[in-house]
């Protein structure tokens, strides 16, 4: 039972930002938001997680909303390495985790 | 050592036949699990082990049988399953408590095909 709603695809050129939306109007209180992103014939592979403050690390941005209720990955600067599925998921430590349908991200050189 | 590995990639075996898929992980995570990913569709999770025991089965058919015999390893046993069996099974590790302030790490998956 995916709690979070991401849109099916989305498109970018290459060396551009790129931001990923995705909406959790469920999300509780102990919930952190974690992002994974799947390339073609590998398994997931974690981005990124964070509570309330956004967070950054060497492969991406967190932009999490002042209600939580919506999140944005930001890729700071797209390549066509960064083609892949990208999932959004809530983790509370009580389940584990699970993941929605995902945005295929498509990158154009 | 930061990886999940797999083994085998691949696999192709007859619905009559048995066979075991195998992970191994030395990060020290004691929660393991088993995810099935048929094409275009997201991971689906089947069972989760804790400290070495069972903790969830999402309703997985008796044909699949997981088994943790230690901390580092994880088997999932294969027995009579039907050609719709066919899919990526991933396994992934992660540590216990601390609530979801942490983040999984997966195996690249056994692509398995049943015939």
């Amino acid at each position: 039972d995916a709690k979070t709603t991401q849109p099916n695809s989305m498109e970018s050129n290459e060396e551009e930002p790129v931001h990923l939306p995705c909406n959790h109007s469920t999300i509780s209180g102990t919930d952190y938001i974690h992002w994974y992103r799947q390339l073609p014939s590998q398994g997931p592979e974690y981005v990124i997680h964070g509570l309330t403050s956004n967070v950054n690390n060497r492969m991406a941005s967190l932009a999490i909303a002042e209600d939580r209720k919506s999140s944005t990955l930001i890729l700071h600067r797209a390549t066509l390495r960064d083609a892949a599925v990208y999932y959004c998921s809530l983790n509370s430590g009580n389940t584990p985790l699970v993941f929605g349908k995902g945005t295929r991200l498509s990158v154009i050189a | 050592d930061t990886e999940v590995t797999q083994t085998p990639k691949h696999l192709v075996m007859g619905m009559t036949n048995k066979k075991s898929l195998k992970c191994e992980q030395h990060m020290g995570h004691r929660a393991m699990y088993w995810y099935k990913q048929k094409a275009k569709k997201p991971p689906e999770l089947m069972f989760v082990y804790s400290y070495e025991k069972l903790s969830i089965n999402e309703s997985v058919p008796s044909r699949f049988s997981p088994e943790c015999p230690n901390s580092s390893l994880l088997n999932l046993h294969l027995h009579a399953l039907q050609p719709e069996d066919s899919a990526l099974y991933l396994c992934a590790s992660s540590l216990v408590g601390a609530g979801g302030n942490y983040g999984y790490t997966f195996g690249s998956g056994t692509r398995l095909t049943v015939v």
